[in-house]
């Protein structure tokens, strides 16, 4: 109950493509879902995060899509770029406890 | 600039030895963490402490000491009782939002 899955493992996307990256949970408790970005070599950062109150939020290219009855929430980063390339993990909490992580997505866009 | 520092960068150690991994924050978070990341598997939680002196296991414990003796600071130890220590030792912090910031991260080797 406390995993989040997360897929596609991988993802090769063309430079000015939509890349799209799934995560569902099954604790229905969870209130905080954030994505981070990891570049290789470095800590991740965050870089969007969601409540369940809303179904959408957009940062730039990068939005969450949020459906609670599917207990499912992607990021989709509009216009893929070259330097998006890095590893994606979504991950959940509850309130503010320690966070769940999903077990991550390499993108890699391609000119 | 405030943040989190890990120490050392990269670190080799030989079978049977302990090491230390560093991690100071000047953001004045209460909580720190400690994650173990390895190719494929994501974040896995190691150890966390929401206040001084006060510290929990997380999900991969076993072969790992903390302590949490000054609320900047937050030190992994890996034991020789850890059969599998090489990975990317991630150190983060915590505000009372549960929004994470990491460092840079420290890249244990074992020879």
């Amino acid at each position: 109950q406390q995993q989040v899955k997360q897929s596609p493992q991988s993802l090769i996307v063309q430079k000015g493509g939509i890349s799209i990256i799934n995560c569902a949970y099954e604790n229905t408790a969870f209130d905080y879902f954030p994505w981070y970005q990891q570049f290789p070599g470095k800590g991740p950062a965050l870089l969007i995060a969601i409540r369940p109150d809303v179904s959408e939020k957009k940062e730039g290219r990068f939005t969450i899509s949020f459906n609670k009855s599917a207990k499912q929430f992607s990021l989709h980063i509009m216009d893929s770029q070259p330097g998006d390339s890095a590893t994606y993990f979504c991950a959940a909490s509850i309130r503010t406890d320690k966070l769940i992580f999903g077990t991550g997505t390499r993108l890699q866009v391609f000119p | 600039d405030g943040g989190i520092t890990q120490s050392p960068k990269y670190l080799f150690r030989k079978e049977g030895q302990n090491v230390t991994l560093s991690c100071e924050q000047n953001l004045n978070h209460d909580a720190m963490y400690w994650y173990r990341q390895d190719p494929g598997q994501g974040l896995r939680l190691i150890y966390y402490s929401q206040i001084v002196n006060d510290f929990q296991k997380g999900d991969i414990a076993e072969g790992y000491s903390v302590s949490r003796e000054k609320k900047e600071s937050f030190p992994l130890t890996v034991t020789s009782a850890q059969k599998n220590p090489t990975a990317f030792y991630l150190c983060a912090s915590s505000t009372r939002t549960g929004r994470l910031t990491f460092g840079a991260g420290s890249r244990l080797t074992v020879l």
